[in-house]
């Protein structure tokens, strides 16, 4: 299985909604990565784990959570966002930690709306 | 951190031709330069990468050269076909992937 798998792929919720986004992989990856990504932009890093543990947090708003149950599993739990907030986002792994000279290898993403 | 720039944001190329896109980096840290490609709706592609011990990697249509002197490092692409367009991303990595902001390349057939 060399894929990340992100569900769901299309998401509207409410600013009021509480939603989660979920990231799997089973290459054995041990760094997986929250991006945020509007058209024509590149992605911007939310959230790196690292072995599990949360290692870079870019500032993000805490209406974003993101959570590591497992070393294959990162999901990113949403609460009252903002219409702003609308993107596509993506996970991604990567062999190594968060210094790394290797690849990513993204998730076909979630195409979130927020109204 | 690492600014990476990259140029041109839009190119348009008659089908046939060859394309060349620019990044520059401001980190003599940094070692691992991938490139990605993103069409319209679906994810970032991995289509070629080089690392700094290696001054140019070729595969098939695609090249890319790194100049470290220079820091700058490009991506070539050869007999362009309609189904090269895209956004096409640069990165430099140390500590961190660093994005470059794009390139949307059209192919015109």
């Amino acid at each position: 299985d060399t894929e990340v798998t992100q569900t769901p792929k299309h998401l509207v919720m409410g600013m009021t909604n509480k939603k989660s986004l979920k990231c799997e992989q089973h290459m054995g990856h041990r760094a997986m990565y929250w991006y945020k990504q509007k058209a024509k932009k590149p992605p911007e890093l939310m959230f790196v784990y690292s072995y599990e543990k949360l290692s870079i947090n870019e500032s993000v708003p805490s209406r974003f959570s993101p959570e590591c149950p497992n070393s294959s599993l990162l999901n990113l739990h949403l609460h009252a966002l903002q219409p702003e907030d609308s993107a596509l986002y993506l996970c991604a792994s990567s062999p190594g930690t968060v210094v790394t000279n290797y690849g990513y290898t993204f998730g076909s993403g979630t195409r979130l709306t927020v109204v | 951190g690492e600014n990476v720039e990259q140029h041109p944001s839009t190119l348009s190329v008659q089908e046939g031709d060859s394309a060349v896109i620019k990044c520059t980096y401001s980190d003599s840290a940094s070692n691992y330069f991938p490139w990605y490609k993103q069409e319209l709706g679906k994810r970032p592609q991995l289509i070629i990468d080089i690392r700094s011990n290696v001054g140019e990697k070729k595969d098939q249509r695609i090249a890319v050269t790194l100049n470290k002197t220079a820091k700058h490092f490009s991506l070539h692409i050869t007999e362009t076909q309609p189904e090269d367009s895209a956004v096409y991303f640069c990165a430099a990595t140390g500590n961190q992937f660093y994005f470059g902001t794009g390139t949307s390349l059209t192919v015109i057939p």
